[in-house]
């Protein structure tokens, strides 16, 4: 069955250090996206990439940064400049061209990370 | 701006009642396309209804039908013969093309509580 798979579905990181968040997708979308939610709040977007080898920042990009070598992979880094990383974080993709209906996103089963 | 407002951050239902959950959303293309989300306290995003811009009839789902007044730019969810399982955040979000980009853009949530 095609999905998104992200991993870990917990990680836990210490002051200062970068963590790294998988999300892989075998849908064939050309599209992924990282969305940050806060306890009881709505989805925020950090990145988004529509094609492999481009990307662009979405509202709270500062602190994070990610790749798209693969069509597959857009990996998320929690760098030690984002201040406030503690969060619930969801990746997604979608299809680009022309879509019809209810094509919008496919979610991933999320991360919660946690700074200790 | 926000494009998208959920101006209930929570509501209570009695189980087998009708619900409606409240969305508004503010976009000056012709062409757009609105969803609801379902996010239970697993975290994970599960897609309940969806309505396009063009669609003259209401989206229905089994309980779920979308209330979409597009004169007054809302989309409302409603939810029939509510169940313990309803208990969720509940998101509205709209597709939207900019600059041959497609984008999607969250509201900030409604948290339902389904009362037995």
């Amino acid at each position: 069955d095609g999905g998104i798979t992200q991993s870990p579905k917990y990680l836990f990181r210490k002051e200062g250090q970068n963590v790294t968040l998988s999300c892989e997708q075998n849908l064939n979308h050309d599209a992924m996206y990282w969305y940050r939610q806060d306890p009881g709040q709505g989805l925020r977007l950090i990145y988004y990439s529509q094609i492999v080898n481009d990307f662009q920042k979405g509202d709270i990009a500062e602190g994070y940064s990610v790749s798209r070598e693969k069509k597959e992979s857009f990996p998320l880094t929690v760098t030690s400049a984002q201040k406030n990383p503690t969060a619930f974080y969801l990746c997604a993709s979608s299809i680009v061209t022309f879509p019809i209906g209810h094509a919008g996103y496919t979610f991933g089963s999320g991360t919660r990370l946690t700074v200790v | 701006a926000q494009k998208i407002t959920q101006t209930q951050p929570g509501m209570f239902v009695q189980e087998k009642e009708a619900v409606t959950l409240d969305c508004t959303y503010d976009t000056s293309d012709q062409s757009y396309g609105l969803f609801w989300y379902k996010q239970p306290s697993s975290g994970e995003m599960i897609f309940l209804i969806y309505q396009g811009s063009y669609d003259e009839q209401n989206a229905t789902e089994g309980r779920y039908s979308l209330n979409f007044q597009k004169a007054r730019k809302s989309a409302n969810l409603v939810i029939s013969a509510s169940q313990l399982g309803d208990s969720a955040m509940y998101f509205c979000a709209m597709r939207e093309q900019t600059s041959g980009t497609y984008k999607y853009i969250f509201g900030t949530g409604t948290r339902l509580k389904v009362l037995a």
